[in-house]
Protein backbone atom coordinates (compact mmCIF):
# COMPACT_ATOMS: atom_id res chain seq x y z
CA UNK A 1 0.00 0.00 0.00
CA UNK A 2 0.99 3.82 -0.25
CA UNK A 3 2.64 5.57 2.87
CA UNK A 4 4.87 8.17 3.18
CA UNK A 5 6.82 8.57 6.68
CA UNK A 6 8.37 11.71 7.62
CA UNK A 7 9.99 10.30 11.14
CA UNK A 8 11.11 13.87 12.23
CA UNK A 9 8.43 15.12 13.93
CA UNK A 10 9.81 18.60 14.88
CA UNK A 11 13.34 20.03 14.23
CA UNK A 12 14.65 22.95 16.05
CA UNK A 13 17.94 24.66 14.71
CA UNK A 14 19.53 28.72 14.97
CA UNK A 15 19.81 30.55 12.09
CA UNK A 16 22.64 30.26 9.25
CA UNK A 17 22.19 26.04 10.37
CA UNK A 18 21.85 23.45 7.65
CA UNK A 19 18.84 21.13 8.10
CA UNK A 20 17.94 17.88 6.36
CA UNK A 21 13.76 17.01 6.29
CA UNK A 22 13.60 13.19 5.87
CA UNK A 23 10.64 11.63 3.83
CA UNK A 24 10.57 7.79 2.58
CA UNK A 25 7.76 6.62 0.84
CA UNK A 26 6.22 3.32 -0.24
CA UNK A 27 4.76 2.31 -3.72
CA UNK A 28 3.94 -0.51 -5.90
CA UNK A 29 3.38 2.02 -9.22
CA UNK A 30 6.06 2.54 -11.57
CA UNK A 31 4.83 6.06 -12.23
CA UNK A 32 4.95 8.48 -9.25
CA UNK A 33 4.82 11.99 -8.50
CA UNK A 34 6.73 13.36 -5.23
CA UNK A 35 6.00 17.00 -3.57
CA UNK A 36 6.89 19.08 -1.03
CA UNK A 37 4.39 21.63 0.53
CA UNK A 38 5.06 23.88 3.35
CA UNK A 39 2.65 25.10 5.53
CA UNK A 40 3.63 28.59 7.60
CA UNK A 41 1.58 29.57 10.70
CA UNK A 42 -0.66 31.45 8.61
CA UNK A 43 -1.64 28.14 7.33
CA UNK A 44 -1.97 27.84 3.76
CA UNK A 45 -0.05 25.23 1.70
CA UNK A 46 2.71 26.58 -0.34
CA UNK A 47 3.88 23.90 -3.20
CA UNK A 48 7.77 23.56 -2.99
CA UNK A 49 8.42 21.40 -5.95
CA UNK A 50 7.51 18.15 -7.51
CA UNK A 51 9.33 15.67 -8.88
CA UNK A 52 8.28 12.10 -11.09
CA UNK A 53 9.58 8.90 -10.67
CA UNK A 54 12.07 9.13 -13.64
CA UNK A 55 13.54 11.72 -13.00
CA UNK A 56 16.29 11.13 -10.23
CA UNK A 57 18.18 14.65 -10.69
CA UNK A 58 18.56 16.85 -7.81
CA UNK A 59 17.32 19.83 -7.84
CA UNK A 60 18.74 23.04 -5.99
CA UNK A 61 16.59 26.32 -6.19
CA UNK A 62 18.38 28.93 -4.17
CA UNK A 63 18.76 27.70 -0.43
CA UNK A 64 16.30 24.80 -0.96
CA UNK A 65 17.92 21.22 -2.28
CA UNK A 66 16.05 18.07 -2.99
CA UNK A 67 17.53 14.41 -3.38
CA UNK A 68 15.48 11.80 -4.77
CA UNK A 69 16.91 8.02 -4.47
CA UNK A 70 14.75 5.85 -6.02
CA UNK A 71 17.05 2.85 -4.49
CA UNK A 72 16.27 3.92 -0.73
CA UNK A 73 12.66 5.12 -1.99
CA UNK A 74 13.57 8.58 -0.35
CA UNK A 75 13.19 12.51 -1.12
CA UNK A 76 14.82 14.51 1.05
CA UNK A 77 14.87 17.50 1.25
CA UNK A 78 17.51 20.43 2.66
CA UNK A 79 17.32 23.89 3.87
CA UNK A 80 20.85 25.51 3.26
CA UNK A 81 21.64 28.72 5.70
CA UNK A 82 18.64 28.61 7.45
CA UNK A 83 16.16 31.50 8.42
CA UNK A 84 13.67 32.43 10.75
CA UNK A 85 11.13 32.83 7.80
CA UNK A 86 11.98 29.13 7.32
CA UNK A 87 9.52 27.93 10.41
CA UNK A 88 6.59 25.77 9.13
CA UNK A 89 5.47 22.46 8.81
CA UNK A 90 6.78 20.43 5.89
CA UNK A 91 5.02 18.07 4.35
CA UNK A 92 6.04 15.42 1.79
CA UNK A 93 3.27 13.55 -0.40
CA UNK A 94 3.14 10.86 -2.78
CA UNK A 95 1.55 10.98 -5.97
CA UNK A 96 0.49 7.38 -7.86
CA UNK A 97 -0.51 8.12 -12.06
CA UNK A 98 -2.19 4.39 -11.73
CA UNK A 99 -4.54 5.82 -8.77
CA UNK A 100 -7.30 6.86 -9.53
CA UNK A 101 -8.17 10.75 -9.02
CA UNK A 102 -4.02 10.68 -8.41
CA UNK A 103 -4.83 12.38 -4.96
CA UNK A 104 -2.12 12.99 -2.64
CA UNK A 105 -0.76 10.90 -0.20
CA UNK A 106 0.61 13.02 2.51
CA UNK A 107 2.79 12.20 5.20
CA UNK A 108 2.44 13.64 8.83
CA UNK A 109 4.61 16.78 8.17
CA UNK A 110 7.93 17.93 9.81
CA UNK A 111 7.45 21.05 11.97
CA UNK A 112 10.98 23.35 11.81
CA UNK A 113 11.74 25.75 13.90
CA UNK A 114 14.48 28.54 13.07
CA UNK A 115 15.15 30.61 16.01
CA UNK A 116 17.41 34.07 15.71
CA UNK B 1 -6.98 34.97 -11.23
CA UNK B 2 -8.40 33.99 -7.37
CA UNK B 3 -7.43 30.24 -7.76
CA UNK B 4 -9.15 28.03 -5.40
CA UNK B 5 -11.50 30.13 -2.72
CA UNK B 6 -12.86 28.58 0.09
CA UNK B 7 -15.63 29.79 2.01
CA UNK B 8 -16.11 30.25 5.55
CA UNK B 9 -12.36 30.64 6.82
CA UNK B 10 -14.00 29.94 10.32
CA UNK B 11 -16.64 28.29 12.01
CA UNK B 12 -18.17 27.02 14.59
CA UNK B 13 -20.96 24.63 15.09
CA UNK B 14 -23.44 22.55 17.80
CA UNK B 15 -23.31 18.75 17.82
CA UNK B 16 -26.15 17.70 14.98
CA UNK B 17 -26.20 20.80 13.37
CA UNK B 18 -25.38 20.69 9.10
CA UNK B 19 -23.24 22.76 7.18
CA UNK B 20 -21.71 23.10 3.62
CA UNK B 21 -18.26 24.13 2.97
CA UNK B 22 -17.90 25.92 -0.68
CA UNK B 23 -15.16 25.64 -2.67
CA UNK B 24 -14.99 27.02 -6.52
CA UNK B 25 -12.11 27.01 -8.50
CA UNK B 26 -11.54 29.51 -11.63
CA UNK B 27 -8.91 27.53 -13.34
CA UNK B 28 -11.32 25.34 -15.53
CA UNK B 29 -9.67 22.55 -13.43
CA UNK B 30 -10.81 18.81 -13.31
CA UNK B 31 -10.08 17.36 -10.65
CA UNK B 32 -10.90 18.41 -7.42
CA UNK B 33 -10.08 17.47 -3.83
CA UNK B 34 -11.24 17.63 -0.41
CA UNK B 35 -8.45 17.07 2.65
CA UNK B 36 -9.05 17.20 6.12
CA UNK B 37 -6.26 18.23 8.24
CA UNK B 38 -6.18 16.82 12.00
CA UNK B 39 -3.50 18.15 14.54
CA UNK B 40 -0.30 16.76 14.28
CA UNK B 41 -1.53 14.85 10.87
CA UNK B 42 -0.84 15.14 7.57
CA UNK B 43 -3.76 15.63 4.87
CA UNK B 44 -5.83 13.10 4.41
CA UNK B 45 -8.50 12.71 1.34
CA UNK B 46 -12.15 13.34 2.09
CA UNK B 47 -14.03 12.84 -1.61
CA UNK B 48 -12.20 13.64 -4.78
CA UNK B 49 -14.24 14.68 -8.32
CA UNK B 50 -12.79 14.19 -11.69
CA UNK B 51 -15.07 15.95 -13.55
CA UNK B 52 -18.81 17.38 -13.63
CA UNK B 53 -21.21 14.98 -12.45
CA UNK B 54 -18.58 12.64 -11.21
CA UNK B 55 -17.52 12.14 -7.29
CA UNK B 56 -15.68 9.29 -5.68
CA UNK B 57 -14.93 8.49 -1.64
CA UNK B 58 -11.34 8.55 -0.35
CA UNK B 59 -9.74 7.40 2.90
CA UNK B 60 -12.30 9.10 5.28
CA UNK B 61 -15.50 9.97 3.77
CA UNK B 62 -18.10 8.83 6.30
CA UNK B 63 -20.18 11.79 8.26
CA UNK B 64 -19.64 13.94 4.56
CA UNK B 65 -21.36 14.42 1.15
CA UNK B 66 -20.17 15.93 -2.00
CA UNK B 67 -21.61 17.12 -5.41
CA UNK B 68 -19.90 18.13 -8.26
CA UNK B 69 -22.79 19.97 -10.72
CA UNK B 70 -20.16 22.41 -12.24
CA UNK B 71 -16.73 22.61 -12.94
CA UNK B 72 -15.59 25.58 -10.99
CA UNK B 73 -17.64 23.86 -7.56
CA UNK B 74 -17.21 21.70 -5.21
CA UNK B 75 -18.84 22.10 -2.18
CA UNK B 76 -18.68 19.36 1.15
CA UNK B 77 -21.63 19.13 3.39
CA UNK B 78 -21.59 17.77 7.04
CA UNK B 79 -25.13 16.40 7.68
CA UNK B 80 -25.08 15.91 11.46
CA UNK B 81 -21.72 17.64 12.80
CA UNK B 82 -19.78 15.19 15.55
CA UNK B 83 -16.83 16.53 17.06
CA UNK B 84 -14.75 14.56 15.31
CA UNK B 85 -15.21 15.99 12.92
CA UNK B 86 -13.44 19.49 14.14
CA UNK B 87 -10.84 19.82 12.05
CA UNK B 88 -9.00 22.31 9.58
CA UNK B 89 -10.32 21.26 5.78
CA UNK B 90 -8.61 21.88 2.15
CA UNK B 91 -10.03 22.18 -0.99
CA UNK B 92 -7.99 21.35 -4.06
CA UNK B 93 -7.57 21.67 -8.00
CA UNK B 94 -5.45 20.35 -10.69
CA UNK B 95 -5.40 20.02 -14.42
CA UNK B 96 -5.54 17.07 -16.02
CA UNK B 97 -4.23 15.83 -19.40
CA UNK B 98 -1.48 14.69 -21.20
CA UNK B 99 0.94 17.59 -20.28
CA UNK B 100 -0.74 18.21 -17.18
CA UNK B 101 0.55 15.12 -15.61
CA UNK B 102 2.32 16.05 -13.31
CA UNK B 103 1.13 18.67 -12.23
CA UNK B 104 1.03 19.89 -8.59
CA UNK B 105 -2.87 20.84 -6.86
CA UNK B 106 -3.77 24.44 -6.11
CA UNK B 107 -4.99 24.32 -2.44
CA UNK B 108 -7.13 27.11 -1.05
CA UNK B 109 -6.46 28.78 2.12
CA UNK B 110 -8.57 26.31 4.24
CA UNK B 111 -11.82 26.19 6.49
CA UNK B 112 -10.88 25.89 10.33
CA UNK B 113 -14.42 23.73 11.74
CA UNK B 114 -14.73 23.78 15.19
CA UNK B 115 -17.95 21.23 16.69
CA UNK B 116 -19.07 21.58 20.10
Amino acid sequence: AQKVTQAQTEISVVEKEDVTLDCVYETRDTTYYLFWYKQPPSGELVFLIRRNSFDEQNEISGRYSWNFQKSTSSFNFTITASQVVDSAVYFCALSEAGQAGTALIFGKGTTLSVSS
Amino acid sequence: NAGVTQTPKFRILKIGQSMTLQCTQDMNHNYMYWYRQDPGMGLKLIYYSVGAGITDKGEVPNGYNVSRSTTEDFPLRLELAAPSQTSVYFCASRPVGALNSNQPQHFGDGTRLSIL
